[in-house]
């Protein structure tokens, strides 16, 4: 069964030093999700692909943060520079496109900024 | 935007005995309620959903109801058994655009 792979699964950074994240999502799946899942709560919608066409990055702190998915495939997100507030667990999901609802989640990367 | 509260927060209950998740939501535009499984140290799975054209869908022992006129849907796993025991979380969104909003999440514990 095809699953939506992420990189690194754990990455431990010192603030104010630059993270980046990989994600893959299931082939044919239009729609790319960035979370971010900080611990106890839910997942909270970072960022959204259509293609390689953002839908919605209106939770993303754009002075740190920046996401891409050039070729409408694999996605990037990156945190320069990483704060001790964005320890949390980056979730990458996608689904087959906009109208088919149902999300598949990736496994996660555990971000830990010291 | 769309607000979704989810309670309790943590559930603990038999080996045997239902569990009821609920959920409330502010946007009356939100047509699709999908609920997910997350255990520990894994990625959240979808488990079951409902769109707003029905009221009640079920899958083996788990069901969701939806109350669109008093904005609220739950969560329903009857026979509760020792792998039910995960967070579980609610979301809503508008089915044209799918921005997608969870809840906290609910802690449930089966104990055996």
């Amino acid at each position: 069964e095809a699953e939506v792979a992420q990189s690194p699964r754990y990455k431990i950074t010192e603030k104010s030093q630059a993270v980046a994240f990989w994600c893959d999502p299931i082939s044919g799946h239009a729609t790319l999700y960035w979370y971010r899942q900080i611990l106890g709560q839910g997942p909270e919608l970072l960022v959204q692909f259509q293609d390689e066409s953002v839908v919605d990055d209106s939770q993303l702190p754009k002075d740190r943060f920046s996401a891409e998915r050039l070729k409408g495939v694999d996605s990037t997100l990156k945190i320069q520079p990483a704060e001790l507030g964005d320890s949390a667990m980056y979730l990458c999901a996608s689904s087959y496109t906009t109208g088919r609802n149902e999300q598949f989640f990736g496994p996660g990367t555990r971000l830990t900024v010291l | 935007g769309e607000n979704v509260e989810q309670h309790p927060s943590t559930l603990s209950v038999q080996e045997g005995d239902s569990a009821v998740i609920k959920c409330t939501y502010s946007d009356s535009a939100s047509n699709y309620f999908p609920w997910y499984k997350q255990e520990l140290g894994k990625r959240p799975q979808l488990i079951i959903d409902i769109r707003s054209n029905v009221g009640e869908k079920k899958d083996q022992r788990i069901a969701v109801t939806l109350n669109k006129t008093a904005k609220h849907f739950s969560l329903h796993i009857t026979e509760t058994q020792p792998e039910d025991s995960a967070v579980y979380f609610c979301a809503a969104s508008n089915g044209g655009s799918y921005i997608p909003t969870f809840g906290r999440g609910t802690s449930l514990i089966v104990h055996p």
